[in-house]
């Protein structure tokens, strides 16, 4: 596609069980982020991956939250025993050449999770 | 360590009117510095984004931006306000990483 493709696109889930969240980055894109954004607060980086370089996993906030990358297409981000405070919009973002720090990052939609 | 301010959680402007979005940023060298703008619903959309050269960054959708050395600030200036900029900006640095810091944002409220 065009860009960046996140499903779904809002999950509702009961506490305690888990998620899958999902992303397509543009095609070619060799460097993919993984973000949460609370309510009115900025963006929260969760992990970074970048070809087949091992990930950067230094902003996940605990062993409940995994990711994986397929080579360097989807990547799916797992939330583990859901608790309420893990509500938020996950946004998932590729860029074409990290090794570049000025380079662009586009952005999809986001997944809006709700956990009651 | 870089790190990024947004003073104002919110703005309010008539449409119009001119903008001024405050920005300012830590970090030892010369940092990259981005604006992004994300409606309601939606992912962020770069509009605009300075590493070097001109102080004087165009953007997208009439928006510029000026980075301050002496300030540690690069504020985000549009001349006229249009209803449909309503939306939450963010602004972010990157320096000696490739993961970038975001701002809170600033929501900016346009009045008819």
């Amino acid at each position: 596609g065009a860009g960046v493709s996140q499903s779904p696109s809002n999950k509702v889930t009961e506490k305690g069980k888990d998620v899958e969240l999902r992303c397509d980055p543009i095609s070619g894109h060799t460097a993919l982020y993984w973000y949460r954004q609370r309510l009115g607060q900025g963006l929260e980086f969760l992990i970074y991956f970048q070809g087949n370089s091992a990930p950067d996993k230094s902003g996940l906030p605990s062993d409940r939250f995994s990711a994986e990358r397929t080579g360097e297409s989807v990547s799916t981000l797992t939330i583990q025993r859901t608790q309420q405070e893990d509500s938020a919009v996950y946004l998932c973002a590729s860029s074409l050449l990290p090794e570049m720090l000025g380079d662009t990052q586009y952005f999809g939609p986001g997944t809006r999770l709700t956990v009651l | 360590a870089q790190s990024v301010t947004q003073p104002d959680i919110h703005i309010t402007v008539s449409e119009g009117a001119s903008l001024e979005l405050r920005c300012n940023y830590s970090y030892g060298a010369t940092p990259y510095l981005f604006w992004y703008v994300q409606s309601p619903g939606q992912g962020l959309q770069l509009l605009l984004k300075y590493f070097s050269g001109d102080t004087l960054v165009q953007g997208i959708k009439g928006f510029e931006a000026e980075f301050k050395r002496s300030q540690s600030s690069f504020n985000l200036r549009k001349p006229s306000v249009h209803w449909s900029d309503a939306a939450e900006y963010f602004c972010a640095v990157t320096g000696g990483s490739y993961i970038p810091t975001f701002g809170r944002g600033t929501s900016l409220i346009v009045h008819p």
